[in-house]
């Protein structure tokens, strides 16, 4: 099993579908985070999970739900999402906040 | 000022050179850094992190930290090819860690 997992690796969407994105890890990781990755922008925080209690919402659209039913599974559910939302969405692990981060693979996604 | 700043290049450097590539922070208290690779279309894959003032090396990157100039910078001796990517710094933040928005490296055969 590699550290970090997500699914769907690729995912293409209309604006009035809703979808989910799952992220697993095996690493034993206390925080899990969510980030979204624009063409030519920095990598953009959005949510932080640590133990499974949310610390941090980076001012994200509450078209963006996420979920952290425990430490090793984080979901990002979607729904009435924008053709601007189209980005490559981020998993990653931590020991603890702030420490080095372990990415998943990411899901690409486009909304038409 | 920007958290984190990197030159985002491109660098392009020839094949068996020296890249070198640099970042900035703002806050003063920082006490850790993190050097990224990405390459395209894949996700960030954590390579480097130094703690103390001065060089940390492994195998052909070296790491190098200037906490009184807020200045971490990673060199990589004889690029190869491979090594053409897209390198983020990142500084912990608080409770979540800030990157960059990249350096894209291109070595050239």
């Amino acid at each position: 099993e590699t550290g970090v997992t997500q699914t769907p690796r690729h995912l293409v969407m209309g604006m009035t579908n809703k979808k989910s994105l799952k992220c697993e890890q095996h690493l034993g990781h206390n925080a899990m985070y969510w980030y979204k990755q624009s063409a030519k922008k920095p990598l953009e925080l959005m949510f932080v999970y640590n133990f499974k209690e949310q610390t941090e919402n980076n001012s994200v659209p509450s078209r963006f739900s996420p979920e952290c039913p425990n430490s090793s599974h984080l979901f990002l559910h979607l729904h009435t999402l924008q053709p601007e939302d189209s980005a490559l969405y981020l998993c990653a692990s931590s020991p603890g906040v702030g420490a080095e981060a372990f990415f998943g693979q990411g899901t690409r996604l486009t909304v038409v | 000022q920007k958290e984190v700043e990197q030159n985002s290049g491109p660098l392009s450097v020839p094949e068996g050179a020296i890249a070198s590539l640099n970042c900035t922070y703002s806050d003063r208290g920082s006490q850790s850094f993190f050097w990224y690779r990405q390459y395209s279309g894949k996700s960030p894959e954590l390579i480097m992190f130094i703690y103390s003032n001065g060089d940390k090396e492994d195998g052909r990157f070296t790491a190098q930290l200037n906490k009184a100039s807020q200045y971490v910078s990673l060199l990589i001796r004889d690029s190869q090819p491979s090594d053409s990517a897209t390198y983020l710094c990142a500084v912990p933040w608080g409770r979540n860690m800030r990157f960059g928005a990249g350096t894209r490296l291109t070595v050239k055969p």
